[in-house]
């Protein structure tokens, strides 16, 4: 059971360049989550899938889409990336919309650079 | 809107002194209130948490009580370790968010327990 995974770890782009990153989870979650983590900042969410083959925009989505691709799978893509987007990424899922008490399950983040 | 304020870091101290760290929030409603702790290098987990007032959360020596007349969520722990060094989250969830888990995450607090 690996719970949430995320690839890649680490990634450098240049300005304009784009990148999908990668999120699975194989606990069987109805919900998953895209957050972004700034110095100073917490965590702000970005977009979030309440069940599968559904999305919604979070506190913070400019200059991002996502795709629900399976139950599984959550994938964050950067179509022109630029400066203002370094940051760590951390994916998360939870069991469903029951409640406000579900436990949110993150994954080992990515650490994007956009010089 | 909703907001986590918890104190900042870094903080240090030495092996076996005692922990807190204060967090007090803004909610509308009755939220739930979580901490989450982060090891370096590594995602998010769940500490502790508690779902209504008065309510205390524990886990591995931690403790935190859910204070809605103060509106705080303190955490404590009476002997810390150098294994307890790690970033801290405070963190609500909102029980009116209308469809899916949102979660607001504080700052964090780095703490750092020297030998």
């Amino acid at each position: 059971n690996a719970g949430v995974t995320q690839t890649p770890k680490f990634q450098v782009l240049k300005t304009g360049q784009s990148m999908t990153l990668q999120c699975a989870q194989d606990m069987n979650h109805n919900s998953m989550y895209w957050y972004r983590q700034d110095p100073g900042m917490g965590l702000r969410l970005i977009y979030y899938s309440a069940s599968e083959g559904t999305t919604d925009k979070g506190e913070v989505p400019n200059g991002y889409n996502v795709s629900r691709l399976n139950k599984r799978e959550f994938s964050l893509r950067l179509e022109s990336a630029a400066p203002s987007q370094t940051s760590v990424y951390f994916c998360a899922s939870s069991e469903g919309l029951a409640g406000p008490y579900n436990e949110q399950f993150f994954g080992p983040g990515t650490r994007l650079t956009v010089l | 809107g909703d907001s986590v304020t918890q104190m900042e870091g870094p903080v240090t101290l030495s092996e076996e002194a005692f922990l807190t760290i204060n967090c007090t929030y803004t909610a509308t409603g009755y939220p739930s209130l979580f901490w989450y702790v982060q090891y370096p290098g590594e995602g998010l987990q769940l500490l502790l948490k508690a779902t209504k007032a008065d309510d205390k959360g524990s886990n591995k020596g931690f403790e935190a009580t859910y204070r809605k007349e103060t509106t705080s969520f303190h955490l404590e722990k009476g002997s810390v370790q150098v294994s307890d060094s790690a970033v801290y989250f405070c963190a609500l969830s909102d029980p009116n968010s209308g469809g899916y888990q949102k979660v607001t995450f504080g700052t964090g607090t780095k703490l750092q327990v020297i030998p």
